[in-house]
């Protein structure tokens, strides 16, 4: 979604519950898309990744979505843990261009 | 090291100084890049290299701000006359052209 400043979209769930967390990109000719977690005072890290070719990737506990006719990407968590609370960003790659572009993030809180 | 090395982690600096920040890159990857990330904010391009191409400068915001990439590896991000509003994270990234980026932790920069 659109920044507001200091107020990410959060999403607050239930610890044990799954998560969605959603992007929507800007450029219909992106062919790569990463999804990085960002934990307080550190840097990205990298979750999962998913080509234009795909719709539909899997990893340990997470799942990326890829709707490429909406340009919309999607992160399921499966089980979410406490460890899971960070802030989440979705990258796009133009095809062609190697610059990644990064989605304004969306803030994940694990209840216990 | 294994990862993106970045340094210092912390600086704070009197506005108008000049600050350096370096990077150390996941040896082999050939593209490196530098993101500034305020407070609460996603990730702002500022600069790309990518091997002896001339690097792609279209993100540093003002002529206040270069870089530099020595020997295809470490690289150096310069901000002269530092303000206020230079105040944020700023992240190196590195990666096998085309990629998965991998980022540093970050050098946190205050200007006062």
């Amino acid at each position: 979604g659109e920044s507001v400043g200091l107020h990410l979209p959060t999403l607050s769930v239930q610890e044990g519950d799954n998560s969605i967390i959603n992007c929507a990109y800007s450029n219909s000719a992106s062919d790569y898309f990463i999804w990085y977690k960002q934990e307080s005072g550190k840097g990205p890290q990298f979750i999962i990744d998913i080509r234009s070719n795909m719709d539909k990737r899997q990893g340990q506990r997470v799942t990326v979505l890829l709707n490429k006719t909406v340009k919309h990407l999607s992160l399921q968590i499966a089980a979410t843990q406490p460890g899971d609370s960070a802030v989440y960003f979705c990258a796009e790659k133009y095809n062609n261009f190697n610059k990644f572009y990064f989605g304004s993030g969306t803030k994940l809180n694990v209840k216990p | 090291g294994a990862g993106v090395s970045q340094s210092p982690s912390n600086k704070v600096t009197e506005k108008g100084k000049d600050v350096e920040l370096r990077c150390d890159p996941i040896s082999g990857h050939t593209a490196l890049y530098w993101y500034r990330q305020s407070l609460g904010q996603g990730l702002e391009f500022l600069i790309y290299f990518q091997g002896n191409s001339a690097p792609d400068k279209s993100g540093l915001p003002s002529d206040r701000f270069s870089a530099e990439r020595t020997g295809g590896s470490v690289s150096t991000l310069t901000i002269q006359r530092t303000q206020q509003e230079d105040s944020a994270v700023y992240l190196c990234a590195s990666s096998v052209t085309g990629n998965t980026i991998y980022f540093g932790e970050g050098s946190w920069l205050t200007v006062v």
